[in-house]
This record gives C-alpha cells, structure tokens and sequence, in this order.
C-alpha cells in the first residue's frame, strides 16, 4: 500500500525556521516525483514544487522559488519543505505528494497534510 | 503564467447533473485533471487526461475539454458529491502546473 505520512502540525513565530517532512513507504521512493501543494484557509491549491528523489532534482514554481527549500532523503525514503524565515502568511496546510510514474503533473496519491500556522 | 478560471460554487439538486467549468486559453489543447476535496482531507484525483477515470471512481464522473472551456460533469448527483472541485493542467509553455480557484458544490 502507498502511503505518504506527513509530520504533524506546527505553529511558529515569523522569522523562526521550520521543515516539515513526508515518509514515502510502499513502492520504491527514489523513482518517483514528489510535489508540495499548498492549502490556504479559504483559498484554492497551488503548485510549489516538486523534487525526483533519486537525484534531487529539484523544480519550484515561480511563486514559491527563493521562499522555500525542497528536499529529499532517499536513505529513509523521506521528502522534506523548509523555511529558513516564516511569515504569518505561510500560515497553511502543507501536502506532500506522488506523481504518477506517466506524467509530471499528475497526482496519484497524497499525504495528509501538515497544518503550519505562523504568529507574530 | 497561465490562469485557469472556476466559479466559486455550483448548487445542484439530488438525481440531477452538475457541470463544473474551468477556462483556461485554449484549455482544449491541454490535459486536465480534476480533483476532489472534501472538509479537513486531501484531495482525490476524479479524472485524469481529460476524460479519464481512476479505478473506484463511479461512472457518474466524466470530463470533457472543448475550445477555452473544460468541463466536470456530476451524473445522478448524489449528497456524498458535496465536495470542493479543482481543475489542474501543466502549461507547457511556462513548465508551470496550474490550478484553478475551485468550485464548491452544494446538494441542495
């Protein structure tokens, strides 16, 4: 079975620094795409990027490129998202998810997301 | 970058069909997914490469994309329907995905 199992949820001060991970288990980590999509309160999903495990190569959406870090650790079939510096606007649900072996768009499963939450 | 447009939400009586819209410049040269989003969960993949369902997806999920216009089609529209729906499309010309606004439906 496919499972992408997130960490749980965070609250934090602006400025603070923060990584939220993913576990992959269930079918081979490294051979597959992960993306992040966020979820605002209230709004749609968007793209932030997404990273092929084997090689850590690594694409990020304009509006996201500069404002997180994509990682992956292909030794505990583990994806990563970080901040370095939080703002109260990336105050979201954070997903984790699988792009199906055919297409770099398409998801096939999700994580269950990671609710960050970012006070002053 | 490219802008993919849903109304914010479709209302839809029990038995009957919703249409859920997305526009997008010629969205009918592109492939279109479609996702569900219930309350508090992820979302699900309901169609895929325009037309496409996954396994356990009822039938009474169908797409279709024509011109600057793709669209959702909800057959028998059942209260378990009730969900958030997404249009996704990857836009060749920037390498961007993209997603639309999402339509909330309603079973009235």
């Amino acid at each position: 079975e496919v499972l992408l199992v997130q960490s749980g949820a965070e609250v934090r001060k602006t400025g603070e620094s923060l990584k939220i991970s993913c576990k992959i288990s269930g079918y081979a980590f490294a051979t597959y795409w992960i993306a992040w999509v966020r979820h605002m309160p209230g709004k749609g999903l968007e793209w932030m990027g997404t990273i092929f495990p084997a090689d850590s190569d690594t694409r990020y959406s304009p509006s996201f490129k500069g404002q997180v870090i994509i990682s992956a650790d292909k030794s505990i079939n583990t994806a990563y998202l970080q901040w370095n510096s939080l703002k109260a606007s990336d105050t979201s649900i954070y997903y984790c998810a699988r792009l199906s072996a055919s297409s770099l768009f398409l998801i096939d499963y999700w994580g269950q997301g990671t609710l960050v939450t970012v006070s002053s | 970058s490219y802008l993919l447009t849903q109304p914010p939400s479709v209302s839809v009586a029990p038995g009957k069909t919703a249409s859920i819209p997305c526009g997008g410049d010629n969205i009918g040269s592109k492939t279109v997914q479609w996702y569900q989003q219930n309350p508090g969960q992820p979302p699900v993949l309901v169609i895929y490469y325009d037309n496409k369902r996954p396994s356990g997806i009822p039938e009474r999920f169908s797409g279709s994309t024509s011109g600057n216009t793709a669209t959702l089609t909800i057959s028998r529209v059942e209260v378990g329907d009730e969900a958030d729906y997404y249009c996704q499309v990857w836009d060749s010309s920037s390498g961007q995905v993209v997603f639309g606004g999402g339509t909330k439906v309603t079973v009235l």
